[in-house]
């Protein structure tokens, strides 16, 4: 039972377009939510995070989007650059700490930024 | 140091043997995760400890996987009898017990099972 879903294995955008990853979830108990680059050989980093009170976090480059009413969010990048081209995961947990405070990963989205 | 730490980085081992991974979470974090990636795939989780709570071992495979935490601080990653399939990186992460807040990663250790 897969509670958190990247339907997209990979992206492929041109330099300087926007690139739009997108994550579904099934557990409403889920109210934070971050997203994670990775390059291969390291471990994943962090990107930006979102709470379940907001509907929008941006950080430069880096927007995050969640919609509660139909358990989604996006990551939007803009504008892309060739050294985005990674791997991106996207996570849910609860917002304290407990039992609820596990976090769970989508599969990923390879993402290539294109020169 | 100021990040996770994981050793060894690599580790080659030959079927049927056990192997201990080691993970050094960031000092004062309450929650340490373990999750694992095979080649191609996403992270798997593995098993989740949160301060002096019981560990959450609902992603361990198989009953050769066990894990510990000592002192609330470093933890092992025992793999017992290693099959082929174990092969993967295994990525440890820790967590403050503040409100939301990241987790960090470690670098991982590519297990290799030959």
């Amino acid at each position: 039972d897969q509670q958190v879903k990247q339907n997209s294995p990979s992206l492929s955008v041109q330099e300087g377009r926007i690139s739009i990853l997108n994550c579904d979830y099934t557990n409403s108990m889920f109210d934070y939510f971050l997203w994670y680059k990775k390059y291969p050989a390291e471990g994943p980093t962090f990107l930006i995070s979102i709470s379940s009170i907001k509907d929008k976090n941006e950080d430069g480059r880096f927007t995050v989007f969640l919609n509660k009413s139909a358990k989604h969010l996006s990551l939007h990048i803009v504008p892309s650059q060739p050294g985005d081209s990674a791997v991106y995961f996207c996570a849910a947990s609860g917002l304290s700490g407990g039992s609820n405070y596990k976090l769970t990963f989508g599969k990923g989205t390879l993402l290539t930024v294109n020169p | 140091g100021a990040g996770v730490s994981q050793s060894p980085s690599n580790k080659v081992t030959e079927k049927g043997k056990d192997v201990e991974l080691r993970c050094d979470p960031i000092s004062g974090h309450t929650a340490l995760y373990w999750y694992r990636q095979s080649l191609g795939q996403g992270l798997e989780f593995l098993i989740y400890f949160q301060g002096n709570s019981a560990p959450d071992k609902s992603g361990l495979p198989s009953d050769r996987f066990s894990a510990e935490r000592t002192g609330g601080s470093v933890s092992t990653l025992t793999i017992q009898r290693t099959q082929q399939e174990d092969s993967a990186v295994y990525l440890c992460a820790s967590r403050g017990g503040q409100v939301g807040g990241e987790a960090f990663f470690g670098q991982g250790t590519r297990l290799t099972v030959v």
